[in-house]
């Protein structure tokens, strides 16, 4: 049972330049989300999704897009990067009955 | 609005007690505590819903005072292995839970043999 799984780990980007971000989860659950982390600045949400092919604002949505087109997949992009970009990025599912968040192991993001 | 969290560190020995508190200036449906260790994703230790409930995990408990809008996380006879950085998420109160948690700054906590 692998649980949440994004890739890659690992990235370093010029500015201007887009990639995308994979998260996928095998435990059936509806709401899956997307955070960054910054030093001293804790958790904050970017984008999530309350299901199949819907998709919601967080905190800090500018600059990034998402996609859910399968339930187990929710996709990160960044259109054109930025060195503020520059982040650990969390994915998170939704327990179904016990609202726990079960996170991704992180990718990490360098803008250069 | 992020939740906010106090102490931002603390350092204490093994054996030590530490309470670690979480406000919010919104009415909240439900309020999450996770540990992460360095380089680890967050883990889940517990979850409390708007009632006032106390919840407790072996030596780790944690309370929810709905109307002051806070929660306090207690760790009793801490261990080497409590070491990490505590967030709170809280959930705003919308009727049935929005499931959109904001997480605080975190609180990161050493203990030293």
């Amino acid at each position: 049972n692998a649980g949440v799984t994004q890739t890659p780990k690992f990235r370093v980007l010029k500015t201007g330049q887009s990639m995308t971000l994979l998260c996928a989860q095998d435990m059936n659950h509806e709401y899956m989300y997307w955070y960054r982390q910054d030093p001293g600045m804790g958790l904050r949400l970017i984008h999530y999704s309350v299901g199949e092919g819907t998709t919601a604002k967080g905190e800090v949505p500018d600059g990034y897009n998402v996609s859910r087109l399968k339930k187990q997949n929710f996709l990160l992009g960044l259109e054109s990067a930025a060195p503020s970009q520059t982040s650990v990025y969390f994915c998170a599912s939704l327990g179904t009955y016990t609202g726990e968040l079960f996170f991704g192991e992180g990718s990490r993001l360098t803008v250069l | 609005q992020q939740p906010v969290q106090s102490p931002q560190a603390v350092i204490l020995r093994e054996g030590e007690d530490a309470v670690i508190n979480c406000s919010s200036s919104k009415a909240l449906y439900s309020v999450h505590w996770y540990r992460q260790k360095h380089g680890e994703a967050p883990v889940f230790l517990m979850i409390l819903l708007k009632g006032g409930e106390q919840k407790g995990h072996d030596k780790i408990s944690a309370s929810f005072n709905e109307k002051k809008q806070q929660s306090s996380l207690y760790l009793t006879a801490s261990q080497l292995s409590y070491s990490g950085t505590y967030f709170c998420g809280t959930e705003k109160n919308s009727g049935a839970g929005s499931y959109q948690l904001t997480f605080g700054k975190g609180t990161k906590l050493s203990v030293i043999p």
